[in-house]
Parts: C-alpha cells; sequence; structure tokens
C-alpha cells in the first residue's frame, strides 16, 4: 500500500451505466489528481484538486465528473462512456506544491467499458 | 510547455547486466522537478527519486543511480546488475510547480533471468 487507496480496482461498465471511482489519502496531503494512463499512451493528467477546489480541468469530457468532499477523498463520476474510456485511472496526492517526496499514487481502477 | 521524451519503448536485458533508461526534457521554467517512477504489474506507480533543477549532483541508492545534466536536458536513470523484480516500466515525469506533472511515454524493462 502506497497511502493513496483506490475502489475499485476492477470495474467494467455498459454505456448506459453509471458509477463512481474512489481513492482515499490520509497521508495528509492537500492536493489530489486524477490520471489516465491508456495503453501505448503516456499518463494524461484529468483533474486537480487543491484544498478542496478544483484548479484544473484538462478538457475531460463532461462525462467524467470528479467530486472532492475534503482533502482526504477523492471521487470521479462516470455515466454514458464511450469504449475508448477504457483505461487504467490512477489517483494521486501530494502537498501543495509537489513538495517533499512529490505525488504518491494509487494501484489504479482497471474500467473496462463495454 | 514541458514535454518528456523517452525513446526506448523497450529493453531487455539478461539478469545482472547493467540497463540504462534515457529521459530528455524540455521546459522554459528555471525551477522545475524531474521525477522517475516505477509500475509493476500490479499498477501502482511507485516513486524512486525526486531531483530539483538546481541540484546536479547525481546520486546513487543502492543499485540505483541518476545522472542529471543540465547541459543536454537529460536525467538518466541506471538500474545496475538488474534483477527479475527490476522488470516493470520506468516512467520519467517533469513538474514545473503547476500541479502538472508531464510523463514520458514509459520504457518497458523486462529482465530475463
Amino acid at each position: 500500500e502506497t497511502g493513496v487507496t483506490q475502489t475499485p480496482r476492477h470495474l467494467v461498465m455498459g454505456m448506459t451505466n453509471k458509477k463512481s471511482l474512489k481513492c482515499e489519502q490520509h497521508l495528509g496531503h492537500n492536493a489530489m489528481y486524477w490520471y489516465k494512463q491508456s495503453a501505448k499512451k503516456p499518463l494524461e493528467l484529468m483533474f486537480v484538486y487543491s484544498l478542496e477546489e478544483r484548479v484544473e480541468n484538462n478538457s475531460v469530457p463532461s462525462r467524467f465528473s470528479p467530486e472532492c468532499p475534503n482533502s482526504s477523498h477523492l471521487f470521479l463520476h462516470l455515466h454514458t462512456l464511450q469504449p475508448e474510456d477504457s483505461a487504467l485511472y490512477l489517483c494521486a496526492s501530494s502537498l501543495l506544491g509537489g513538495a517533499g517526496d512529490g505525488y504518491t499514487f494509487g494501484s489504479g481502477t482497471r474500467l473496462t467499458v463495454v | 510547455a514541458q514535454k518528456v521524451t523517452q525513446a526506448q519503448t523497450e529493453i531487455s536485458v539478461v539478469e545482472k547486466e547493467d540497463v540504462t533508461l534515457d529521459c530528455v526534457y524540455e521546459t522554459r521554467d528555471t525551477t522545475y522537478y524531474l521525477f522517475w517512477y516505477k509500475q509493476p504489474p500490479s499498477g501502482e506507480l511507485v516513486f524512486l527519486i525526486r531531483r530539483n533543477s538546481f541540484d546536479e549532483q547525481n546520486e546513487i541508492s543502492g543499485r540505483y543511480s541518476w545522472n542529471f545534466q543540465k547541459s543536454t536536458s537529460s536525467f538518466n536513470f541506471t538500474i545496475t546488475a538488474s534483477q527479475v523484480v527490476d522488470s516493470a516500466v520506468y516512467f520519467c515525469a517533469l513538474d514545473s510547480n503547476d500541479y502538472k506533472l508531464s510523463f514520458g511515454a514509459g520504457t518497458t524493462v523486462t529482465v530475463r533471468a
């Protein structure tokens, strides 16, 4: 365990389903991130939350909706996804500005859209 | 704009061989941080090292060593006497203090017994 916990580890969903990914950290970090890792592509930053405020939305389609209710929890709500959204979704946390050891990543949620 | 290039897609070595992973970066910022992460088959990204742009000293940690050359914008990573457990995807990343950690495409290292 890295200190960042993601659930579920695997998720298969239909294109009409609604599901949520959960990320939790108790490292005392105050910034949290969602990354998407598709096959054969570099990791892509999706969203950044700093002190529970969204500070970055990297041109992500609206079918992905993040939520950060407090500094320890981050959600990614999914609805009407497409097969090309199948990927590994990684959550990360850090102190503001990536101080200290930088970013701590979770083990990811492997999402398959059918 | 930030960019990280890992030109080597895959490297295959026999156990006990040394392996060097190349990383070249581009940034207009004078202050930035460079990282290396390891991603084993289980999926999580494991932090290996963080280096700031003002510290060009090379670093050694056990079998791992890093060579930071600002003049060539490179931050290469060497695994000495590789082991099967080193098999993973290794990512180089760049952070210019604006929350945007830019990753290279990764290098898959396979160490054969």
